[in-house]
């Protein structure tokens, strides 16, 4: 089975622009959450979806969004970049029942400059 | 308000000593733990988990310790071998497999050869 795909797998913007980050989860999970990890700060979960639906969401402003396509691929997007938003952008995908264990792309690396 | 804490930024071990990494959680809710492990320029990797009905389990070199009562838990790894040298995540969540993961911010483990 393949893994969780992320792209792109790194990139640089400017404060002010806006990024939109893909992840492709493992095939039948329908479920995607996306974390963001700085530096001290460990992995903060963003949201997760499920059948194209946001059922969870974290504390981060409305900058940041996302969705879901019939497919389960899922897309976010963060609009007037600000150079906190530098960070590397984790995917994972899970079956929706049974044990809670997510599995993780390799992340999307973004800088803010 | 951080929900997993992960005291110890850093650990330094011997090859074929024993490793412990620790884990406190403040959310009575919290049911189900997981350990991750993540290398540079990877997503993190399910390692092992426990359910709150256990106190233990085992797998391989990997033993980790659940204690309810004090909202602790630790991942014990014996022998430590210089290829586990990680950040290792501590994350929990309810049951359900709808309920989102929350982790710590991580543990750096560098065993030396």
């Amino acid at each position: 089975k393949a893994g969780v795909t992320q792209t792109p797998r790194y990139l640089i913007k400017t404060r002010g622009q806006q990024v939109t980050l893909s992840c492709s989860p493992i095939s039948g999970h329908r479920s995607v959450s996306w974390y963001q990890q700085t530096p001290g700060q460990g992995l903060q979960f963003l949201f997760e979806y499920f059948s194209e639906t946001q059922r969870n969401k974290g504390n981060f402003p409305g900058r940041f969004s996302g969705r879901q396509f019939s497919n389960s691929r899922s897309e976010m997007n963060v609009s007037t970049l600000e150079l906190g938003d530098s960070a590397l952008y984790l995917c994972a995908s899970r079956y929706i029942s049974g044990a809670n264990v997510l599995t993780f792309g390799a992340g999307s690396r973004l800088t803010v400059l | 308000d951080q929900q997993v804490k992960q005291n110890s930024p850093s650990l330094s071990v011997q090859e074929g000593r024993i490793s412990i990494l620790n884990c406190d959680y403040t959310n009575s809710m919290f049911d189900y733990f997981l350990w991750y492990k993540k290398y540079p320029a990877e997503g993190p990797t399910f390692l092992i988990s426990i359910s709150s009905i256990k106190d233990k389990n085992e797998d391989g070199r990997f033993t980790v310790f659940l204690n309810k009562s004090a909202k602790h838990l630790s991942l014990h790894i014996v022998p430590s071998q210089p290829g586990d040298s990680a950040v290792y995540f501590c994350a929990a969540s309810g049951q359900g497999g709808s309920e989102k993961l929350v982790f710590g911010k991580g543990t750096k483990l560098t065993v030396n050869p």
